[in-house]
């Protein structure tokens, strides 16, 4: 069975500051892994996902992953974090054709 | 774009009551998914659909139960709801992406309160 975990359930940054946000896996099969972010009182929005090929995946709104397997990580950054990235931050794993099995969350916020 | 709707952005409800939460995809998707999302505890796979009239339990099946007749539509149903179902419900559909995707898109929740 596959696991999820977030190293930190809350990341408190000042604007403009750099940002990363843990993700490790635990799985026996080769996985897919993705990060969603939620804003509040919304649905979850796709930031990335790797899936195959190259390890550093780039996603929307300036944010970025590398995928190390040997480490079995998928840590997300951002070079320079804005108030609005302000939100909960969701990484998750799935074997093919399963469904996604989330990490309890990381709660990004941003202060001037 | 893919768009996920749900049939409430909030709903009370009695202890006992039999509770009806709406999924609807737009996209032909085959694969739909019900999660629940509480504090701490990141999202719990509920219930899952691979096909029309097809179930599989997920991670916290008991008290709830699905239904899914057309491939649009995936139903959660609370049978007889109690306060520990008080919750936040997130519906997902999953297809292809350009062929070789497993991204699931979500819909906006349906926060449930059980008083």
């Amino acid at each position: 069975a596959q696991s999820v975990t977030q190293l930190d359930s809350q990341v408190p940054v000042f604007e403009e500051a750099p940002v990363e946000l843990r993700c490790n896996y635990s799985s026996s099969v080769s996985v897919y892994l993705f990060w969603y972010v939620q804003y509040p009182n919304q649905g979850l929005q796709l930031l990335l996902k790797y899936l195959s090929g190259s390890t550093l995946v780039k996603g929307i709104n300036g944010f970025e992953a590398e995928f190390n397997k040997s480490q079995t990580s998928f840590h997300l950054r951002k070079p320079s974090v804005h108030i609005s990235d302000t939100a909960e931050y969701f990484c998750a794993v799935s074997v093919a054709g399963t469904a996604l099995i989330f990490g309890k969350g990381t709660t990004l916020s941003v202060s001037s | 774009d893919v768009k996920v709707t749900q049939s409430s952005r909030y709903l009370v409800k009695r202890t006992g009551e039999k509770v009806f939460l709406e999924c609807v995809q737009d996209m032909d998707h085959e694969n739909m998914f019900w999660y629940r999302q509480d504090p701490g505890l990141g999202l719990r796979l509920i219930y899952f659909s691979y096909d029309v009239k097809m179930k599989e339990k997920g991670d916290i099946p008991e008290g709830y139960s699905v239904s899914r007749e057309k491939k649009e539509r995936f139903s959660l149903i609370l049978e007889s709801a109690s306060t520990n179902q008080t919750s936040m419900y997130l519906c997902a559909s999953r297809g292809w992406d350009r062929g070789t995707d497993e991204t699931q898109y979500f819909g906006p929740g349906t926060r449930l309160l059980v008083l």
